[in-house]
């Protein structure tokens, strides 16, 4: 696709289940970020992957916070045990690189989670 | 670890007027790039201008400049003629060149509003 793309838009969950939330970055871009927005807030830094592996998980707030890349392009973020607080959008970006100059991540639209 | 601050949650301006946006920033990093993004309703982060920190003179992407103050580890953004489709939340955010620094932080944000 020409950017990137995240589903579903939105999710309504109750609080203690399970929910994937799934990205699609930009085709040939190697690095791929998952941040969240919490209301009123800027972005917080996730996890960042390079490839299949997990470059960066220093920002994933605690185990039940987990993500793949499997095959490098498709990323899923996976929460389990869903409490009110994670309610938020869920933002991913995806770049060239990693290198030391620099790359312009594109962000995708995000999915508002709401856990009730 | 580097933080980043925008003092003004709003702000709003008469529409072709002028306005700038404050943004501070902490780091004991002497080579980084700092950005402004602009995010409208449709919750898209958008890049509006980067900054390279090794570099003196203050970027240009043509209504949009920046006031790059290295020393003062200042970093505002104007916006000349302001328009209507300007109107949104604008984001401060830095990033670091080594290795692994892959990651954005972003301030809490500024809500622009601009009135006909």
């Amino acid at each position: 696709g020409a950017g990137v793309s995240q589903t579903p838009s939105n999710k309504v969950t109750e609080k203690g289940k399970y929910v994937e939330l799934r990205c699609d970055p930009i085709s040939g871009h190697t690095a791929l970020y998952w941040y969240r927005q919490s209301l009123g807030q800027g972005p917080e830094f996730l996890i960042y992957f390079q490839g299949t592996g997990a470059a960066d998980d220093s920002g994933l707030p605690n185990d039940r916070f987990f993500a793949v890349r499997p095959e490098g392009s498709v990323s899923t973020l996976k929460i389990q045990r869903t409490e009110r607080g994670d309610s938020a959008v869920y933002l991913c970006a995806s770049s060239r690189g990693p290198t030391r100059t620099y790359n312009e991540q594109f962000f995708g639209p995000g999915t508002r989670l709401t856990v009730l | 670890a580097q933080t980043v601050t925008q003092s003004q949650p709003e702000m709003s301006v008469q529409e072709a007027e002028t306005v700038t946006l404050s943004c501070t920033y902490d780091t004991s990093e002497s080579d980084y790039y700092l950005f402004w993004y602009k995010q409208p309703p449709s919750r898209q982060m958008i890049l509006v201008i980067r900054q390279e920190a090794y570099k003196q003179q203050n970027a240009t992407e043509n209504r949009f400049s920046v006031n790059f103050q290295k020393a003062a580890k200042s970093f505002s953004l104007k916006i000349s003629d302001s328009q209507l489709g300007d109107a949104a939340m604008y984001f401060c955010a830095y990033r670091g060149v080594i290795q692994g620094a892959q990651k954005l932080v972003f301030g809490q944000g500024t809500r622009l509003t601009i009135n006909p």
